[in-house]
């Protein structure tokens, strides 16, 4: 079965740091969709990107970068110069096939990230 | 456009009792989900929907029921609430396109149950 491991529990860095949050995934599927999205303390679930297997470019917005490798199964997300509105729990998320070709999205466990002034 | 709507947003159950968590979307999406999240834990699929009369099972089942009588209504059912429900629970929808591409999860702002 598909299988998102996000083995960092909580992360806590000082605010302009940088930091990664890795996502590894296992899938039997060759077409797959992965996704990143946040909790912040408020609590609604916020959707920050979408990658498919085809694309492995690199994508960066703002401060925000994904860097997708099938190679390792691998889709880590980076903030650079850390702000204290980036503390929230970021879930990484992979789409799972299902026979009559429908899906569903599996979750990983999150990481829970603070960024102190 | 209100997006995905959950009812209520708190509610405070006795164990045995029963309740329907209400879900309803204005997308016109054919996919819907029922996820829950215990506490400082991930999502757990519950049921999923693909589209009207068709609903099956995800990786947390046990105690649940939902039916999808139209596109827009999603509701999860409780029976005989345990306190191993206390939870988070959030609905989300979504579409996959003509072309197979599968879009990105809308959620509903959740609701906080807890069994006692």
């Amino acid at each position: 079965a598909q299988k998102v491991t996000q083995a960092q529990t909580e992360i806590s860095v000082v605010e302009k740091e940088d930091v990664t949050l890795d996502c590894v995934y296992e899938t039997r599927d060759t077409t797959y969709y992965l996704f990143w999205y946040k909790q912040p303390p408020s609590g609604e679930l916020v959707f920050l990107i979408r990658r498919n297997s085809f694309d492995e470019q690199n994508e960066i917005s703002g401060r925000y970068s994904w860097n997708f490798q099938k190679s390792t199964s691998s889709f880590n997300f980076t903030i650079t110069a850390s702000q204290v509105v980036d503390s929230a729990v970021y879930f990484c998320a992979l789409s799972e096939a299902q026979m009559d070709s429908s899906y569903k999205l599996i979750f990983g466990s999150g990481t829970r990230l603070l960024v102190r002034p | 456009n209100a997006g995905v709507t959950q009812t209520p947003k708190f509610r405070i159950l006795k164990i045995g009792q029963s309740m329907t968590l209400q879900c309803t979307q204005d997308m016109n999406h054919n996919y819907m989900y029922w996820y829950r999240q215990d506490p400082g834990m991930g999502l757990k699929l519950i049921y999923y929907s693909v589209g009207a009369g068709i609903t099956d099972k995800g990786e947390v089942p046990n105690g649940y029921n939902v039916s999808r009588s139209t596109t827009e209504d999603f509701p999860l059912r409780l029976e005989l609430a345990a306190p191993s429900q206390t939870s988070v629970y959030f609905c989300a929808s979504s579409y996959q396109t003509g072309m197979g591409h599968i879009q990105p999860l809308h959620f509903g702002n959740g609701t906080r149950l807890t069994v006692t």
